[in-house]
């Protein structure tokens, strides 16, 4: 079946030690997302790729960087993760960008130590 | 701006009853409306969707209208199972914009 994939599901890092998050898809969408989720809030979206074209959120930290190295994998790359950034990570694609339905992967929680 | 405006939680009801969650937007144009649901400890899943004014989405017993005159996507169940019991966000995607805006989302628990 055609999905998106998030590994791993946990992940635990200490504080201010760099930690990456991966996501797959095998639906060869065009577009790929970050969100973040924090306990009891909607998701909120961090950056999205367009194929090679990277667009950042204006009010994501700088903490937070991301790489698309081919079409089917996106990497969330946090460099000195704090205790703040524990939270979900929701991976999400769509065919394009407008309007169009996003599908999200099972997320990975993070939590900081 | 977009924002999406969700009815408060949690909810909680027996099985069999009656479900409505209400959700209002505001866009400055024509978004798709979606309706996601997430199971304890996973991620979202698109429940339902409608693409313009008076579409209504439907699936696994669910139902939305888009209303455009009153900026409303309330979603609707008939008969509510336990295993209904998850969070609900109601969520816009406008047009020019590949962002979702997500409502903060309502947990509904379901009764035996």
């Amino acid at each position: 079946d055609a999905m998106v994939i998030q590994n791993p599901r946990y992940q635990v890092t200490q504080f201010g030690k760099p930690v990456t998050l991966s996501c797959s898809q095998t639906l060869n969408h065009n577009v790929m997302y970050w969100y973040q989720q924090k306990s009891s809030q909607a998701p909120k979206l961090l950056f999205h790729y367009y194929d090679k074209d990277f667009n950042n959120e204006a009010d994501t930290p700088d903490n937070f960087q991301s790489r698309r190295p081919n079409t089917s994998f996106c990497f969330l790359d946090i460099r000195s993760p704090g205790l703040g950034d524990a939270a979900m990570y929701l991976c999400a694609t769509s065919v394009g960008g407008r309007r169009e339905t996003q599908y999200f992967g099972p997320g990975t929680r993070l939590l900081v130590l | 701006g977009d924002s999406v405006t969700q009815m408060e939680g949690p909810v909680t009801l027996s099985e069999e009853a009656f479900l409505t969650i209400n959700c209002t937007y505001t866009a400055t144009g024509y978004p798709s409306l979606f309706w996601y649901v997430q199971y304890p400890g996973e991620g979202l899943q698109l429940l339902l969707k409608a693409t313009k004014a008076d579409d209504k989405g439907s699936n696994k017993g669910f139902e939305a209208t888009y209303r455009k005159e009153t900026t409303s996507f309330h979603l609707e169940k008939g008969s509510v199972q336990v295993s209904d019991s998850a969070v609900y966000f109601c969520a816009l995607s406008e047009n020019g914009a590949n962002n979702l805006f997500f409502g903060t989302g309502t947990r509904l628990t379901v009764i035996p």
